[in-house]
């Protein structure tokens, strides 16, 4: 199966900083690599699918980008309900997810 | 609005077997235009795709779960259900279902989400 490593596995920044998570698959996903909005105690959110493209009703301060094996999630200007965990997932063969990123509000 | 919600016991003893049904609402689950999809996240760890299911029954599974799993569905209900065999603590985790996206060239994504339920496999 395809592995999926994130980095880094937690972060905290400041209200207002540029925020960015890297994704790695362990061999070529192409393009499909999807990310993810995990808070406690709720349901994982789409925020971004097929590396870029924008899951509607997220907020144009999340974007997607990679290609390959490489892969990026840039949160624009942390917003104070952006805390969360974010998992990357890979569907280019059997469905993998990273390990997450827990980001923080500084 | 398409809305999935699981049910199922939130206690199984180790070696039995885990039963969850994930109810859809909002849209037809005989539309064909989705798959079904299962996924766990146990305490602290991140999350793990179990499998997934079309109308027309035809499934795919995560290997390392393979010999264990079994995804059904049931139409006229609007439901897709989960059975986990032979369970053990390791099995304990927040159980999710999904709708699956198929689009073209390779898109592939989880759009909708229930809340999940939690499962304690424990004697």
């Amino acid at each position: 199966d395809i592995q999926m490593t994130q980095s880094p596995s937690s972060l905290s920044a400041s209200v207002g900083d540029r925020v960015t998570i890297s994704c790695r698959a362990s061999q070529s996903i192409r393009s499909s690599l999807n990310w993810y909005q995990k808070k406690p105690g709720k349901a994982p959110k789409l925020l971004i699918y097929t590396t870029s493209n924008l899951h509607t009703g997220v907020p144009s301060r999340f974007s997607g980008s990679g290609s390959g094996t490489d892969f990026t999630l840039t949160i624009s200007s942390l917003q104070p309900e952006d805390s969360a965990s974010y998992y990357c997932q890979q569907t280019y063969s059997a469905p993998t997810f990273g390990q997450g990123t827990k980001v923080e509000i500084k | 609005q398409v809305q999935l919600q699981e049910s199922g016991p939130g206690l199984v003893k180790p070696s039995q077997t885990l039963s969850l049904t994930c109810s859809v609402s909002g849209v037809s689950i005989s539309s064909g235009d989705y798959y079904w999809s299962w996924i766990r996240q146990p305490a602290g760890k991140g999350l793990e795709w179990i499998g997934r299911i079309y109308i027309s029954g035809n499934t795919n599974y995560n290997p390392s779960l393979k010999s264990r799993v079994t995804i059904s569905v049931d139409t006229s209900k609007s439901q897709f259900s989960l059975e986990l065999s032979s369970v053990t603590a390791a099995d304990t985790a927040v159980y999710y279902c999904a709708r699956v996206v198929w689009g073209g060239l390779g898109s592939i994504y989880f759009d909708s989400w229930g809340q999940g339920t939690l499962v304690t496999v424990s004697s």
